[in-house]
């Protein structure tokens, strides 16, 4: 079965609110990953937060990663009308030669 | 420097006819993934290959699909007598060695089977 599945939501916010999406896995990681699409095109890769880390920040980003409870969370602050996009998480698990990429979140950000 | 790039952007076909993408890696990377998007679907791994080892096609879902790497460079994916299902994105990606890496990701062909 496939890891790194996302709460299946669509999200629609106002600018200068804060977005947060959700993602679990079943097995074992070395870490985790966040991607954005934009428009059903190739991924852009946001943050990695490892195994062994609770909580990493990139700019407007924070991601939060719960091993014991096998979850994630991404948070973007303040956001912005350019980041309505489709966001995904991918883990993975040990001793595995692959990504495993969840079923992803729309966030519709509204001007 | 360049990024990942892929080939045909788009691509109408019939039903039956066989059609091969390509994807160019970022050079150096020795890793290279295929995927398949399906409208509003996540991302479905297709193949994997690494450096010179036996690449990892657990993900192909039907021998109609195929796909070659020379080296570290151009992989070709091939679909063979293709059906309206197989209407997809199909993405590209290369990294580094480990597969802990982040993936770079190209732009991907739209494939449009009628």
């Amino acid at each position: 079965s496939q890891q790194g599945e996302e709460d299946p939501q669509a999200l629609s916010i106002q600018e200068g609110e804060n977005a947060t999406m959700n993602c679990s896995y079943k097995t074992s990681i070395n870490n985790l990953q966040w991607y954005r699409q934009n428009s059903g095109r190739g991924l852009v890769h946001l943050i990695l937060i490892r195994s062994n880390e609770r909580e990493k920040h990139s700019g407007r980003l924070r991601v939060t990663l719960d091993t014991s409870k096998k979850s994630s969370s991404l948070l973007i602050t303040a956001s912005r009308a350019a980041d309505t996009a489709s966001y995904f998480c991918a883990t993975d698990a040990r001793g595995n030669n692959r990504l495993a990429f969840g079923k992803g979140n729309q966030v519709v950000v509204i001007p | 420097g360049a990024g990942v790039s892929q080939s045909p952007s788009n691509k109408v076909t019939e039903k039956g006819k066989d059609v091969e993408l390509r994807c160019d890696p970022i050079s150096g990377h020795t890793a290279l993934y295929w995927y398949r998007q399906r409208l509003g679907q996540g991302l479905e791994f297709l193949i994997y290959f690494q450096g010179n080892s036996a690449p990892d096609k657990s993900g192909l879902p039907s021998d109609r699909f195929s796909a070659e790497r020379t080296g570290e460079s151009v992989s070709t994916l091939t679909i063979q007598r293709t059906q309206q299902e197989d209407s997809a994105v199909y993405l590209c990606a290369s990294s580094g060695e480990w597969v802990q890496e982040t993936q770079y990701f190209g732009p991907g062909t739209r494939l449009l089977v009628l």
